[in-house]
Parts: C-alpha cells; structure tokens; sequence
C-alpha cells in the first residue's frame, strides 16, 4: 500500500517567516492533495496536484509535485497566525476495481507565533 | 463556511444505544465517504458511496452502518460502540465518482463519546 510521509511533524515559525513543508511518497503520485484542518474541525481542502512539475500557487501558499512524481512540498511565504493548523497531504490510492480512495499522511502541525 | 452538513455536531451515546450521523451536501456530488479520526491522527477511511451504491469498506465493523438513501444524503447508523470508537466521525463528498481524481470536500464532523 502507498505510504506517505510527512516532515516535519511540527513546526514553530515566527510570524513573517517563511516555512516549508514535505510529503514523500513510496510510490508515483496520481492524485496529490492538500489540506489544513483546525482541530477538531473539518479538513478544508487547499491544492491538488496531478503532473509532474506541476506547481499551484493561493494566496501566499505555493505547492508543488516533483517531476517523478513522489515528492511534493508545501511553502507558506511570510506567514501569518491564520496559517496555523494542522497540514495534511493526500494521495489517491487503489481502493479495489476502479476506485481510487484518498489515504493521508500523518499530518504537520503549524504553530505561528506572533 | 463548509458545502457539506453534518449533524449532530457532537453525540453522547451508551455502548446500548443506538444513534444516527447524518450528512448533507447540495453540490451535485456523486462520490460520498465516511472517515474516523482519533486525535493527534489523520483521518481513516470507512466507506465510500459512488452513485449511490456502496463502493468501498475498509473493512469497519458491523456495529457501523451507512446508509445512502440519495445522492445529496448519507447516512452512518451506530449499534452497539465500544468506548474506543469515540472519536470525530468526518463526511466528505467529491465531484467524480471513486475512480476519478477530484478534491473531496470535508464537513465539520460529528465529535463522538461513546460511554
């Protein structure tokens, strides 16, 4: 089964600063999403990122999908403390037949001091 | 504020009860799950509903039951939890249906105690 992971697992940035985060994949990379959930909140749903290369930007956070496909990384250029959370990536994974299902990985906790 | 609707927001239920999660989306999404998540963990697939008809379960006990009676409602009907499947109980819905690659959007969830 793919595995994803994640680093760091937390991390503490001073307001203003840069940051970036990574997700590594075992295997090629269909489907590659991003999201951020406050806890015990829902996950809202940031990028998706399909080619490799291919890089989407919002606002002030920039992802981006290596050319083979297993490696993408999350930047947050001069952050704020509404950018604090909890950064999850996602990956479409076989669920059996023709369904794909999306696994997680274990998650980066943002903690922006200001 | 999120598309997709779920309620009650939060439940207290004895191991004998029985309760209902219900979810509700209105973006003409044909693809719905149900994921679990125990804190400080990402979320963990339970079932997924593709044009209606169930299309994934990760293998989740029988005291869990989901149910789909269109394709804007799901529900997840609870028989007989242990204290260790409380937890916060995530609705998402997408586009496609589960063999195509399209963002799911998440609802706020339904925090569970079970007693």
């Amino acid at each position: 089964s793919q595995e994803l992971e994640q680093s760091p697992q937390s991390l503490i940035v001073q307001e203003g600063k840069n940051l970036t985060i990574n997700c590594t994949s075992s295997k090629t990379l269909y489907g590659l999403y991003w999201y951020k959930q406050k806890y015990g909140e829902g996950l809202i749903f940031l990028m998706m990122l399909q080619k490799g290369g291919e890089e989407k930007s919002h606002e002030k956070i920039t992802a981006k999908l290596d050319e083979k496909k297993q490696q993408s990384s999350l930047h947050i250029t001069a952050s704020q403390p509404s950018h604090a959370g909890i950064y999850l990536c996602g990956a479409d994974t076989p669920g059996g037949g023709s369904n794909y299902k999306l696994t997680f990985g274990k998650g980066t906790l943002l903690t922006v001091n200001p | 504020d999120t598309e997709v609707t779920q309620t009650p927001k939060h439940l207290v239920m004895g191991m004998t009860n029985k309760k209902s999660l219900k979810c509700e989306q209105h973006m003409g999404h044909r693809a719905m799950y149900w994921y679990k998540q125990k804190a400080k963990k990402p979320p963990e697939l339970m079932f997924v509903y593709s044009y209606e008809k169930l299309s994934i379960n990760e293998s989740v006990p029988s005291r869990f039951s989901p149910e789909c009676p269109n394709s804007s409602l799901l529900n997840l009907h609870l028989h007989a939890l242990q204290p260790e499947d409380s937890a916060l109980y995530l609705c998402a819905s997408s586009q496609g249906g589960s063999g195509i690659s399209s963002p799911l959007h998440f609802g706020n969830g339904t925090r569970l105690t079970v007693t």
